[in-house]
C-alpha cells in the first residue's frame, strides 16, 4: 500500500499542451509538497499546502497551478508547457507538526518530457 | 542565509572504503538536519537525521557528524557497499510547519565493486 502515490509516472507531451499530475497520500499527514528535480538532480521546492491551505509558493511561473481538494490530495496542473518544464516532479508529504521533525515522505516521481 | 552547500558533487569510493559527504549551512535558526538517499527512478527517502544538541549520530554504517560552531555537518558511510550507490542530499530546516526544508544540491555516490 503506497504511502505517497503520484500519477502518471511518465508523461510525454508537446510544447504548448496542458497537463496534470495527481498525488495522493494515505499517511494522514497535514502537509503536502511539490518538488521539481532537474537533470542535475537539484531538488527545488515549488509549493506546499497545509490542510488545503497554500503555505509555500516559490518563484514558479504562474503556468503552474496546484490544487488541493482535501488534505490527502495535491494535484499539479501545468499550462502551456515549455521545453524547460521537462523534469521529474516529486510529490511529498509530512506531518508538519511544531513539536516533531519535518520528515518528508516522497512519491516515486513523475517524469515529464516536453517535446 | 537559506542555503545549504553540499560537496562533493560526485564521489567514487572502493568497496569497503569510507564515503564522506560534507554540508555547510548559514542560518543558525536551523535545528533539524536530515540526510536523504535517492536511488535511480525512486523518490528521496530519509536516511538519518540529527539535531544540533548532539555532535554525532550513528545508525548502522551511517554516521552524521555535526559541528555547531562551524555550521557544518557530514555523512560518513563506513564499509561502503555497491548497494550504497545513490544520490545523497543533506538538508536543513526549522521545526516549524510553515518552514520549508532546504536541500543541498546532492552528491552522486558510486561504490566500485
Amino acid at each position: 500500500d503506497t504511502a505517497v502515490s503520484q500519477t502518471p509516472k511518465y508523461l510525454v507531451t508537446q510544447m504548448g499542451n496542458d497537463k496534470s499530475i495527481k498525488c495522493e497520500q494515505n499517511l494522514g499527514h497535514d502537509t503536502m509538497y511539490w518538488y521539481k528535480q532537474d537533470s542535475k538532480k537539484f531538488l527545488k521546492i515549488m509549493f506546499s499546502y497545509n490542510n488545503k491551505e497554500l503555505i509555500i509558493n516559490e518563484t514558479v511561473p504562474n503556468r503552474f497551478s496546484p490544487k488541493s481538494p482535501d488534505k490527502a490530495h495535491l494535484n499539479l496542473h501545468i499550462n502551456s508547457l515549455e521545453l524547460g518544464d521537462s523534469a521529474v516532479y516529486f510529490c511529498a508529504s509530512s506531518q508538519g507538526s511544531f513539536s516533531g521533525a519535518n520528515v518528508l515522505t516522497f512519491g516515486a516521481g513523475s517524469r515529464l518530457t516536453v517535446l | 542565509q537559506q542555503q545549504v552547500k553540499q560537496s562533493p558533487q560526485s564521489l567514487i569510493v572502493q568497496k569497503g572504503g569510507i564515503s564522506i559527504i560534507n554540508c555547510a549551512y548559514e542560518n543558525t535558526a536551523f535545528d533539524y538536519f536530515p540526510w536523504y538517499q535517492q536511488f535511480p527512478g525512486k523518490g528521496p527517502a530519509l536516511l538519518i537525521a540529527i539535531r544540533p544538541d548532539v555532535s554525532e549520530k550513528k545508525e548502522g554504517r551511517f554516521t552524521i557528524s555535526f559541528n555547531k560552531s562551524a555550521k557544518q555537518f557530514s555523512l560518513h558511510i563506513m564499509d561502503s557497499q555497491p548497494g550504497d550507490s545513490a544520490t545523497y542530499f543533506c538538508a536543513a530546516s526549522r521545526t516549524n510547519r510553515d518552514d520549508k526544508i532546504i536541500f543541498g544540491k546532492g552528491t552522486r555516490l558510486h561504490i566500485l565493486p
